[in-house]
């Protein structure tokens, strides 16, 4: 079975200082790796995904995540946070591109010091 | 486009009640998904549809969910009866085929007295 372990629950990050989100996952095959972003009261958007390919993949907001397979990790890191990057992320993994739905992790908290 | 359009935002009932959720997906997806996020177990796929047939409810929780997709644009998860346990965020996603990420609604928030 598909796992998703995010092993920070919280992080707090200054403004303008860089971030690093761990992810790790398990999953027998080739896994499909997305990072979301949910803001309070909202529902989840899209960061970014990796299928295949190039291990740096770039997202939307400045983001990026590195698939890294021996580690069985997909890290998300931003070089300088912004206020308005407080928010929790997710972490998915899931076959066929998510097309038989979605494993998600508990969610990292990220707290924006000034 | 609206993006994936959940109705109602906010519900409040009491025990015993029925409850219907319902969502609209992004036209042309064919993939629609049902999570249910809380604090204690996060986000959970309750059940998914491809072309309006469900494929797959191995994470609906009890007998009393049920969800329906009568055509490619409306689908309802209803809840009989409802208990406090339920009380949840309850999402509905919805992805072209092939998933490669989904589109996620804003989210139904119940509450169950």
């Amino acid at each position: 079975a598909q796992s998703v372990t995010q092993p920070d629950i919280h992080i707090t990050v200054s403004e303008g200082a860089s971030l690093e989100l761990r992810c790790n996952y398990s999953y027998g095959a080739t896994p499909y790796l997305f990072w979301y972003v949910q803001s309070p009261g909202q529902g989840l958007q899209l960061l970014l995904k990796y299928f295949s390919g190039d291990t740096l993949v770039q997202g939307i907001k400045g983001f990026e995540a590195e698939f890294k397979r021996s580690q069985s990790s997909f890290n998300l890191r931003k070089p300088s946070v912004h206020w308005s990057d407080a928010a929790e992320y997710f972490c998915a993994v899931g076959a066929g591109g998510g097309a038989d739905g979605l494993t998600f992790g508990k969610g990292t908290h990220l707290i924006i010091q000034p | 486009d609206a993006g994936v359009i959940q109705s109602p935002r906010h519900e409040v009932t009491e025990m015993g009640q029925e409850v219907t959720l319902r969502c609209k997906p992004i036209s042309g997806h064919n993939s629609l998904f049902w999570y249910r996020q809380t604090m204690m177990r996060g986000l959970e796929l309750l059940i998914y549809f491809n072309n309006n047939v469900p494929i797959d409810d191995s994470g609906m929780p009890e007998d009393r969910f049920s969800a329906k997709m009568p055509n490619a644009s409306f689908s309802t998860l209803k809840i009989q009866p409802s208990e406090p346990r339920d009380s949840a965020v309850y999402f509905c996603a919805s992805s072209a085929r092939g998933g490669y990420g989904y589109t996620f609604g804003s989210g139904t928030r119940l509450t169950v007295v």
